[in-house]
């Protein structure tokens, strides 16, 4: 099956700073979406984006489907962007989502 | 609208113990899943439907079963439930695996 590798696995950064998380695929996907797990655990969805860029406030998300990979900008870090963040792609046909094993990412004050 | 709901959020059994996790979407979604979510493994595939009355099995499905009686609603059980069945249990739906899906809030579960 498809694989999906997502780096860095943690990172910790001071409030303010700006960071990339990447996502890697094996192969050509038809669906990719960006969720955050906040420390309460609830799955929050980020973006739908199987291709291109969209923007959503300090997030934003770019993928290039042809080199198989996503990136995740976060700029200008909360404390509340604390929490995991996964990446996860559809392979083909009806074959549900495949999730990487995300990125734990801490935001200190 | 409620989105996708799970009931119960948190439930300790005990070892040979039965029990049926309920998801319920109202967004009138085709498509229903559920995964578990162990420390650093990401999220993994149990069983999922294409619609009313299908079912199949995804990456980890031994130890569950599930059905699909109406479209709203999707059932996991554990027959005989394990220590390695402790676990976080998560429901989403989609109207296809084209399109975007959403997440209920978790059920967290021990097997004692």
């Amino acid at each position: 099956g498809i694989q999906v590798e997502q780096s860095p696995p943690d990172l910790i950064l001071q409030e303010g700073a700006n960071s990339t998380l990447r996502c890697n695929f094996s192969d050509s996907v038809n669906n990719l979406q960006w969720f955050h797990q906040n420390p309460w655990g609830q799955l929050i969805n980020l973006f739908y984006i199987p291709s291109g860029t969209k923007q959503n406030g300090r997030l934003s998300a770019t993928t290039v489907a042809t080199e198989r990979y996503s990136l995740l900008y976060i700029s200008s870090s909360q404390t509340t962007d604390s929490g995991v963040y996964f990446c996860a792609v559809l392979h083909s046909g009806n074959t549900p989502l495949v999730f990487g094993k995300g990125t734990r990412l801490s935001v200190i004050a | 609208n409620a989105g996708v709901t799970q009931t119960p959020k948190f439930r300790v059994l005990k070892t040979g113990q039965s029990m049926t996790l309920l998801c319920a979407q109202d967004m009138n979604h085709e498509y229903m899943y559920w995964y578990r979510q162990d420390p650093g493994m990401g999220l993994r595939l149990i069983h999922y439907s294409v619609g009313e009355g299908t079912t199949a099995k995804g990456e980890v499905p031994d130890g569950y079963n599930v059905s699909r009686l109406k479209k709203q609603n999707f059932l996991l059980g554990l027959e005989s439930a394990a220590p390695s069945q402790t676990s976080v249990y998560f429901c989403a739906s989609s109207y296809s695996t084209w399109q975007e899906a959403f997440f209920g809030q978790g059920t967290r579960l021990t097997v004692v």
